[in-house]
């Protein structure tokens, strides 16, 4: 079964300054997607950014960018210029290619934007 | 388009009692899903579903049932309520069109006492 593990229950950072939350996780696939949702306390949640396993390149999506280590199973999110807005639940999760709709979610890190 | 809508929002059981949470989508999306959400835990697969009249188990079934008699519903049954059932559950629809990016709906945070 796949798991997925984030290690940071709580993480800040000063508002303008970036920060990086980590996220690993175990699979004997090769093939899959990574993605990274964003909880406020709206409780919405929000697809913040998605990385395929196949694609080398980190996906980026204007301050949100990741560092996908395949061979590492890692896979952190990097936050730029943080925002007040930023603060929230962060949570990773992995779906196997051909697993259709289902995600795997990691535990949660809670992020705080200090002004 | 209302997206995925669930309700109740807030709900409150005592032991014993049984219930079901709604979930609708209006993007003719053949897949859907229940988590629920414990803190410490993140979010967890309780049933899915591929389509009308399919229906699977996720990471969580015990002590919730779920049907799919049309595309665009997918309720969520608990037959007799538990303390251990107090979370926040959340509703989610996808299709293979957009390689399954979820959809999810507001939540459902329900108390069992």
């Amino acid at each position: 079964a796949q798991t997925v593990t984030q290690s940071q229950p709580e993480m800040s950072v000063q508002e303008a300054e970036t920060v990086t939350l980590s996220c690993t996780y175990d699979t004997s696939e090769s093939d899959y997607y990574l993605f990274w949702y964003k909880q406020p306390p709206s409780r919405q949640m929000i697809l913040v950014i998605r990385q395929e396993a196949y694609k080398q390149q980190n996906a980026t999506e204007n301050r949100f960018s990741v560092n996908f280590q395949k061979a590492a199973k890692s896979f952190s999110l990097k936050i730029s210029d943080s925002q007040l807005g930023d603060a929230a639940m962060y949570f990773c999760a992995y779906r196997r290619r051909t697993s259709g709709s289902r995600l795997t979610f990691g535990e949660g890190t809670q992020l705080t934007v200090n002004p | 388009n209302a997206g995925v809508t669930q309700t109740p929002k807030f709900q409150v059981l005592k032991t014993g009692q049984s219930m079901t949470l709604q979930c609708a989508q209006d993007m003719n999306h053949e897949y859907m899903s229940w988590y629920r959400q414990d803190p410490g835990m993140g979010l967890r697969l309780i049933h899915y579903s591929v389509g009308a009249g399919i229906t699977d188990q996720g990471e969580v079934p015990n002590g919730y049932n779920v049907s799919r008699s049309t595309t665009e519903d997918f309720p969520l049954r608990l037959l007799s309520a538990a303390p251990s059932q107090t979370s926040v559950y959340f509703c989610a629809s996808s299709y293979a069109g957009n390689s399954y990016e979820q959809y999810f709906g507001p939540g459902t945070r329900l108390t069992v006492t």
